[in-house]
């Protein structure tokens, strides 16, 4: 079955980086897209970006440009987030999500059970 | 980019009732909308995708609706393990830009 396994909670300073990793299991992990989504407290469901393992090619919300480093590692199957320069707005729930194919135009079918990072000094 | 908007932002109804949310795009999207829905404290969960097709196990009580900019989230029939807020979210091309969610309570 479709397994997406996320790192543990984290707990950064404010300008620290943060790297959350997410492995996938139960199926070919070069044919599906991985998307990043993160959810504040009390908040609603927010798309960072995406990448296509296969072709190693990562798209970006606007918003986490410069910001975010989404990567993929075939060989153990796992994808990661980078995000960069957190604030206490970055304090979230964030979840890795398997796209329903490799392209852009891809909904998400499973997810991860999410990783609470939390910034605070 | 695409802004998705939901409405209502909340509703409470009875068991039994049918309910009805909407969400529109600021631009044509054909019909690469899914719905998504997190019960409290879980992980999201698909609905829909396609605006209308349902994914494998979900209950036949869900329904929905729509292409181009306007599309609709039916409940036949609420029952108490429907609670939970509920997402639309584009997926035509990227950003795969969510809507603000739908919070559905029960009366």
């Amino acid at each position: 079955q479709v397994q997406l396994v996320q790192s543990g909670a984290e707990v950064k300073k404010p300008g620290a980086s943060v790297k959350v990793s997410c492995k996938a299991s139960g199926y070919t992990f070069t044919s599906y897209g991985i998307s990043w989504v993160r959810q504040a407290p009390g908040q609603g469901l927010e798309w960072m970006g995406g990448i296509i393992p296969i072709f190693g090619t990562a798209n970006y919300a606007q918003k986490f440009q410069g910001r975010v480093t989404i990567t993929a590692d075939k060989s153990t199957s796992t994808a990661y987030m980078e995000l960069s320069s957190l604030r206490s707005e970055d304090t979230a729930v964030y979840y890795c999500a398997r796209e329903s194919g490799f392209s852009s135009s891809s909904y998400l079918d499973y997810w991860g059970q999410g990783t609470l990072v939390t910034v605070s000094s | 980019d695409i802004q998705m908007t939901q409405s209502p932002s909340s509703l409470s109804a009875s068991v039994g009732d049918r309910v009805t949310i909407t969400c529109r795009a600021s631009q044509g999207i054909s019909n690469y909308l899914a719905w998504y829905q997190q019960k409290p404290g879980k992980v999201p969960n698909l609905l829909i995708y396609g605006a209308s097709t349902l994914q494998s196990g979900v209950p036949s009580r869900f329904s929905a609706s729509g292409s181009g900019t306007d599309f609709t989230l039916t409940i036949s029939s609420l029952q108490p393990e429907d609670v939970a807020t509920y997402y639309c979210q584009k997926y035509n091309s990227a950003p795969l830009t969510f809507g603000g969610g739908t919070k559905v309570e029960i009366k």
